[in-house]
């Protein structure tokens, strides 16, 4: 079955600094893609990057990196630069084709707390 | 941009009444979701639809039914609410463009009390 796995509850960083979330997957179709979500205290679940199982480069998207290992199954996101604004849930999901419905399949969750 | 919009932010409703949500998106996306996110169990799928008027089932649809009449407005219903549908509501979108999974996005979220 597919699975996320995210095994940070909650980690700190200091202000300025970059941070890796770790995020590992199961799944047994060889076509899936990674999301990232960032959840503030405020609600709403915001998209931060995509890696589809077929792309040859990690993803970046501005201050957001992807660490893409593929045989190991993981795809850790990295914030570099942390400022104050990134202190917030975030979320990794999955999807594949082994689901008819489209969902996103979600993590529990790493809270990170970014220090002034 | 990407726009989902609730029409609720936070909701209080006695138990037994019926409570709609609301979900509206600005991308003429095929695909619209509406999950639940409570505290140790995470986000779960309620419903779905891939098209107008076609709904399908989540991972827990039971207390809950669905209206897509219109390709961009997609409506949760609980027809008798219960204290157990207390939760985070979220609303999500995509399309089911080429070259790859699409992403969601979601609304702000909709945070329902019954009481």
């Amino acid at each position: 079955a597919q699975k996320i796995t995210q095994t940070q509850p909650g980690m700190f960083v200091q202000e300025k600094e970059a941070v890796t979330l770790d995020c590992t997957y199961d799944t047994s179709d060889p076509s899936y893609g990674l999301f990232w979500y960032k959840q503030p205290s405020s609600g709403e679940m915001i998209f931060l990057i995509y890696q589809g199982s077929y792309d040859q480069q990690n993803a970046t998207e501005g201050r957001y990196s992807l660490n893409f290992q593929k045989a190991r199954k993981s795809a850790n996101l990295v914030i570099s630069a942390s400022q104050l604004g990134d202190s917030a849930m975030y979320f990794c999901a999955m999807r594949d084709r082994m689901d008819s419905s489209y969902k996103l399949i979600f993590g529990s969750g790493t809270r990170l707390l970014v220090r002034p | 941009d990407v726009k989902v919009t609730q029409s609720s932010r936070y909701l209080v409703k006695r138990t037994g009444e019926k409570v709609f949500l609301e979900c509206v998106q600005d991308m003429d996306h095929e695909n619209m979701f509406w999950y639940r996110q409570d505290p140790g169990l995470g986000l779960r799928l309620i419903y779905f639809s891939y098209d107008v008027k076609m709904k399908e089932k989540g991972d827990i649809p039971e207390g809950y039914s669905v209206s897509r009449e219109k390709k961009e407005r997609f409506s949760l219903i609980l027809e008798s609410a219960s204290t157990n549908q207390t939760s985070m509501y979220l609303c999500a979108s995509n399309t089911d463009g080429a070259g790859g999974y699409q992403p969601q996005h979601f609304g702000d979220g909709t945070r329902l009390s019954i009481l």
